[in-house]
């Protein structure tokens, strides 16, 4: 079944601890982005990846880095979280085409006490 | 500010009633896209447009794209209650690599 993967679903997490949202899609698909989705401001982009070792910020990208290591995977990395950024993550996948379209992973709700 | 404003943010209604969602922007795009959310899912794609005039049906939705390419509208027809849920417009603009999104609208239809 073609999908976008993401680990964890759900994770609390205390201030300053480093962690990874995994995310990983097997359409082969060229590009991939994260998005964050927080109440009343839908979902805006941190950072997105046209191919391998290709990346570049969205418009939410302080505070998290990322990197392109495989076509198939796409992990987003708070070095050292905050409260703010407790929020639903996305990760999203898309093959370039005449009419783009994203597949979206289920999400991942992170709480940072 | 937000590039595309959606509205309304909220809506409840009653099943049978008709709605409308609109998405406008200053800026144009080169398609605009609707997506519906279910509660612990990720957005999926219920249609793309992208030639300004453009009018497409899904059964009882009917999604317009705007002469200019600035602005979007979904219309639900006889709202079902299995129509509840967080619809979202995504407007993409080339050469940027990016789809900028609406903050979305919560329908609740009543039974």
């Amino acid at each position: 079944e073609a999908q976008v993967t993401q680990n964890p679903r759900y994770l609390i997490t205390v201030t300053g601890k480093k962690l990874t949202v995994t995310c990983s899609q097997n359409m082969n698909h060229e590009y991939m982005s994260w998005y964050r989705q927080d109440p009343g401001l839908g979902l805006r982009q941190i950072y997105y990846s046209m191919n391998v070792e290709v990346t570049d910020k969205g418009d939410v990208p302080e505070g998290y880095k990322v990197s392109r290591k495989e076509k198939r995977n796409f992990p987003l990395i708070l070095e050292s979280p905050s409260p703010n950024q407790t929020s639903l993550y996305f990760c999203a996948s898309m093959l370039f085409s005449g009419a783009n379209v994203l597949t979206f992973g289920a999400g991942s709700r992170l709480t940072v006490l | 500010t937000q590039l595309l404003e959606q509205s309304p943010q909220f809506l409840s209604i009653q099943e049978g009633e008709n709605l409308t969602v609109y998405c406008n922007s200053s800026s144009v795009f080169s398609s605009l896209q609707w997506y519906r959310q279910e509660p612990g899912e990720g957005p999926v794609l219920l249609v793309t447009v992208v030639t300004g005039g453009e009018v497409k049906k899904l059964k009882r939705l009917t999604f317009q794209f705007g002469d200019a390419r600035k602005d979007s509208s979904l219309h639900i027809t006889a709202a079902q209650p299995g129509d509840t849920g967080l619809y979202l417009c995504a407007g993409e603009r080339a050469g940027f690599n990016k789809f900028y999104f609406g903050s979305g609208t919560k329908l609740n239809v009543k039974p």
